[in-house]
């Protein structure tokens, strides 16, 4: 079945610090992949998402992800967090089927230190 | 704007009533979803519609009802026969694999 895991529950950082985090996932054919933020008591927004292509995708916020076949990972990165980049990511991962619903990750909660 | 709109944001109910959820899209998607969010457990799939007067089943569908009369209206009833009601419900549409959300409602039994 297909799986997405975050392995990180909750990361801290500093403000101005370089940010990785991290998303594998279980799926046999091309996936079609998405991270995704939540700010507190808020709805998701799309950060990203990889179809095809090129593996490096820029996103909105100054994020960007790269997809890695061999290691079945899209993991998300940011070169400088700002305070306001606290929040929960998920990654996502289309099934396969024609349902084409979403499976997603546990997430991980972002604090920033000022 | 197009958009999803949920409402109410907040809303309290006693135990043992059915509360509705609204949902209303304007985006002209075909599918639309609920999910369930509880803390550290992500999104749970509730309902979800790929096409009007037609829906299946997700992963947690015991003791909550969804209707899809209209393409832009797909409302979540969460009955009395759901143990443990009180969390974060998002709805969502989706053109192609990109999902939109909506705000969520907290909803609050007591």
């Amino acid at each position: 079945a297909q799986s997405v895991t975050q392995p990180d529950i909750h990361i801290t950082v500093s403000e101005g610090a370089s940010l990785e985090l991290r998303c594998n996932y279980s799926y046999g054919a091309t996936p079609y992949l998405f991270w995704y933020v939540q700010s507190p008591g808020q709805g998701l927004q799309l950060l990203l998402k990889y179809f095809s292509g090129d593996t490096l995708v820029q996103g909105i916020k100054g994020f960007e992800a790269e997809f890695k076949r061999s290691q079945s990972s899209f993991n998300l990165r940011k070169p400088s967090v700002h305070w306001s980049d606290a929040a929960e990511y998920f990654c996502a991962v289309v099934g396969a089927g024609n349902n084409r619903k979403l499976i997603w990750g546990l997430g991980t909660s972002l604090a920033v230190n000022p | 704007d197009g958009g999803i709109t949920q409402s109410p944001k907040y809303l309290f109910r006693k135990e043992g009533q059915n509360v509705t959820l609204s949902c209303e899209q304007n985006l002209n998607h075909d599918a639309m979803y609920w999910y369930r969010q509880d803390p550290g457990q992500g999104l749970r799939l509730i309902y979800y519609s790929q096409i009007v007067n037609d829906f299946q089943k997700g992963d947690i569908a015991e003791g909550y009802s969804v209707s899809r009369e209209k393409k832009e209206s797909f409302p979540l009833t969460v009955t009395s026969a759901q143990k443990n009601p009180t969390a974060f419900y998002l709805c969502a549409s989706s053109f192609g694999a990109e999902a939109f959300f909506g705000q969520g409602t907290r909803l609050t039994v007591v």
